[in-house]
């Protein structure tokens, strides 16, 4: 069935270091592609998002890149800062049909150490 | 412009009651999506709603049903709660066949005893 597997499950690093955070999708019908951000006790923010028809997207110190063939994506968090401690997850999601439900991987916790 | 808003923030039912959740989407959005999300664990779909009927379901049983009205806003409603049920219920509107994906809410810490 559908499933999105998400690696690692915990991150720590240094402020002012990269963070990735790895995903791979397996129904090749998927086109869209969001990160999400979850700070406790809050629902899910839209970070970032990519569609399959591009590679690469960035947005200040963010950027996802997508590999169609090989069902990866990724999340690349440049110059982190403690406030971007929290837990991610990526979905996937065949977007534009009757229903665009997402999947979602098991989640990353990032802690930045200031 | 509005965000997604859910009721209540917190709940705690007993095994076998049964509970409502709502939801108002956010303004301009015309689907509104549940999510079920146990602790630890990514959401997962539970059902979508678009024009007040349900148009896709995830694997979750019929004890789980839901509504949406002409505004947009939904219920989400769970009879026969189970101690599994027990986990952070989300709400997310979109735009039907474009947009730029889900707004989620806050969600509804439900907790069954």
């Amino acid at each position: 069935g559908e499933n999105v597997e998400q690696h690692p499950s915990t991150l720590s690093v240094q402020e002012g270091d990269s963070a990735v955070i790895k995903c791979t999708y397996s129904d090749s019908a998927s086109n869209y592609f969001p990160w999400y951000k979850q700070e406790l006790g809050k629902g899910p923010q839209l970070i970032i998002d990519i569609r399959s028809n591009v590679g690469e997207k960035k947005d200040q110190r963010i950027a996802v890149t997508l590999n169609k063939t090989a069902k990866h994506f990724s999340l690349h968090i440049t110059e982190t800062q403690p406030e971007d401690s929290a837990v991610y997850f990526c979905a996937a999601a065949y977007y534009g049909g009757a229903t665009n439900k997402l999947i979602f991987g098991t989640g990353t916790l990032l802690a930045v150490q200031p | 412009e509005t965000g997604v808003t859910q009721s209540p923030t917190h709940l705690i039912k007993t095994r076998g009651q049964q509970v409502t959740l709502r939801c108002s989407s956010q303004s301009g959005h015309n689907t509104v999506s549940w999510y079920q999300q146990a602790l630890g664990q990514g959401p997962q779909f539970i059902f979508q709603y678009y024009r007040e009927e349900e148009n896709g379901r995830g694997n979750f049983p019929p004890r789980f049903s839901g509504l949406q009205f002409p505004n947009y806003s939904s219920e989400l409603n769970v009879n026969a709660l189970e101690l599994d049920d027990s986990a952070l219920y989300l709400c997310a509107s979109s735009v039907q066949g474009g947009g730029r994906g889900y707004t989620f809410g806050s969600g509804t810490r439900l907790t069954v005893v």
